[in-house]
C-alpha cells in the first residue's frame, strides 16, 4: 500500500536551517510528481511547493519562494524540503501529498497524504 | 487571506444535504480543475472529489462536486456524523505558478 513518511521536523530558531524527508513506499516513486503543504496551528492548508517525477520542474509558493528548496532523490525514493532562513510563520506541520495521475496526466490533485512533521520556529 | 474564498462554516442536521460553495478567479477556478479535500480532526487531509465532479474510490456517493465558471460546489447529501470535518477547495492557478486552497470550510453536524 501507498505510504508517505515525513521525518524532520522539530524546534528550530528563527533565522536557522532545517531539512524535511518524505520518504515514499508502495508505488513507483520516480512515476509521480510530489507536493509539500503546510498547515499551521489551527490554521487552513497552504500549498508550498511541487516537484514534477522527473524533477524537471519545481515551483514554490511566493511566501517560501528564494528560502526554500523542494528536491528529490528517485534512487531512495524521498522527497526532501529544505527551509533556509527560517522565521516564526513558517511553524506548521508539514504535509508531503503525491499527485494522483503519473507522469504529470493529471491536475494537480494530490491522493496520498503522510502523517505530516511539526516545525516550530522559536528562540 | 486566500485568492479562493469559501465561507468559514456550514452546518446541518443528519440526513439533510448541505453545500459548500468555493469562488476563485479566472486564473484558478476559471481555468483548471477544482478538488476538494476532507480534513477530519487531527488527521492529513484526504482527497474527496478531483477534477469537479470525481470520486476516488471509497468515497460514498454522497459526496458529488460540480463546477461553473470561477465557482464550485461540494454537495454532501444524508449528512452523518462522521461528515463532521474541514473542507477545503483547491486547484492550479496558472498566474502564481502553484496550487491554491480556498480557506477551509468547518462542518458541524448538529
Amino acid at each position: 500500500q501507498v505510504q508517505l513518511v515525513e521525518s524532520g521536523g522539530g524546534v528550530v530558531q528563527p533565522g536557522k536551517s532545517l531539512t524535511l524527508s518524505c520518504t515514499a513506499s508502495g508505488f513507483t516513486f520516480s512515476s509521480f510528481g510530489m507536493h509539500w503543504v503546510r498547515q499551521a496551528p489551527g490554521k487552513g492548508l497552504e500549498w508550498v511547493a511541487f516537484i514534477w517525477f522527473d524533477a524537471s520542474n519545481k515551483y514554490y509558493a511566493d511566501s517560501v519562494k528564494g528560502r526554500i528548496t523542494i528536491s528529490r532523490d528517485n534512487s531512495e525514493n524521498t522527497l526532501y524540503l529544505q527551509m533556509n532562513s527560517l522565521r516564526a510563520e513558517d511553524t506548521a506541520v508539514y504535509y508531503c501529498a503525491r499527485e494522483r495521475g503519473s507522469l504529470g496526466s493529471g491536475n494537480h490533485e494530490t491522493d496520498y497524504w503522510g502523517q505530516g512533521t511539526l516545525v516550530t520556529v522559536s528562540s | 487571506q486566500s485568492v479562493v474564498t469559501q465561507p468559514p462554516s456550514a452546518s446541518g442536521t443528519p440526513g439533510q444535504r448541505v453545500t459548500i460553495s468555493c469562488s476563485g478567479s479566472s486564473s484558478n477556478l476559471g481555468s483548471n480543475s477544482v478538488h476538494w479535500y476532507q480534513q477530519l480532526p487531527g488527521t492529513a487531509p484526504k482527497l474527496l472529489i478531483f477534477r469537479n465532479n470525481q470520486r476516488p474510490s471509497g468515497v460514498p456517493d454522497r459526496f458529488s462536486g460540480a463546477k461553473s465558471g470561477t465557482s464550485a460546489s461540494l454537495a454532501i447529501s444524508g449528512l452523518q456524523s462522521e461528515d463532521e470535518a474541514d473542507y477545503y477547495c483547491a486547484a492550479w492557478d496558472d498566474s502564481l505558478n502553484g496550487v491554491v486552497f480556498g480557506g477551509g470550510t468547518k462542518l458541524t453536524v448538529l
